[in-house]
């Protein structure tokens, strides 16, 4: 069974400033789907990016993104110029490839905090 | 459209009563699905329907009933909860079967369960 983890409970940054979020799992498929999900204190979970694992690229949105490090299973999130709205609890999920495979396997979620 | 919606936001009942959580998507998705969220903790997957049949069950207990009458909807029946069933129950849905691993999921807000 695929695990995911993230070791950083909480992490904080000053605003404006660039934070890196940790994340790596444990699996023996060689394709696979990798997420990091945002749950502000609204609790509305939303998408922040995607990773398709067989894509050597890294993914960028905006001020996110990603360092995949296919061979070393991690996936980190790197936030650039941090804003008080990116203060949230951030989820790492890992999902098959596998027909049919709806299942989200989430970290345990690191907690980011904002400094004005 | 790519909004989930969920009623009620919060729900208060008593141990021996029977109410419903409702979730609602037009977007089109044929994946819909149950989660269970603790205070500080990853959502943990209950139920998901694939084409309006239920494709996972993540032994549930059976005080947990979900339906599915059409794709667009999706219930969750409660009956004789526990105090430790207290929790956020959030909805989600996305594209099915082959589609499902790379589409996110779209989460609902939301509702607060108490248990008396």
């Amino acid at each position: 069974a695929q695990t995911v983890t993230q070791s950083q409970p909480e992490m904080s940054v000053q605003e404006a400033e660039t934070v890196t979020l940790s994340c790596t799992y444990d699996t023996s498929e060689s394709d696979y789907y990798l997420f990091w999900y945002k749950q502000p204190p609204s609790r509305q979970m939303i998408l922040v990016i995607r990773q398709e694992a067989y894509k050597q690229q890294n993914a960028t949105e905006n001020r996110f993104s990603v360092n995949f490090q296919k061979a070393a299973k991690s996936f980190s999130l790197k936030i650039s110029d941090s804003q008080l709205g990116d203060a949230a609890m951030y989820f790492c999920a890992y999902r098959s490839v596998e027909g049919g495979s709806e299942k989200l396997v989430f970290g345990k979620g690191t907690k980011l905090t904002v400094n004005p | 459209d790519t909004e989930v919606t969920q009623t009620p936001k919060h729900l208060v009942m008593g141990m021996t009563n029977k109410k419903s959580l409702k979730c609602e998507q037009h977007m089109g998705h044929r994946a819909m699905y149950w989660y269970k969220q603790k205070a500080k903790k990853p959502p943990e997957l209950m139920f998901v329907y694939s084409y309006e049949k239920l494709s996972i069950n993540e032994s549930v207990p059976s005080r947990f009933s979900p339906e599915c009458p059409n794709s667009s909807l999706l219930n969750l029946h409660l009956h004789a909860l526990q105090p430790e069933d207290s929790a956020l129950y959030l909805c989600a849905s996305s594209q099915a079967g082959y589609l499902s691993s790379y589409n996110e999921q779209f989460f609902g807000p939301g509702t607060r369960l108490t248990v008396l």
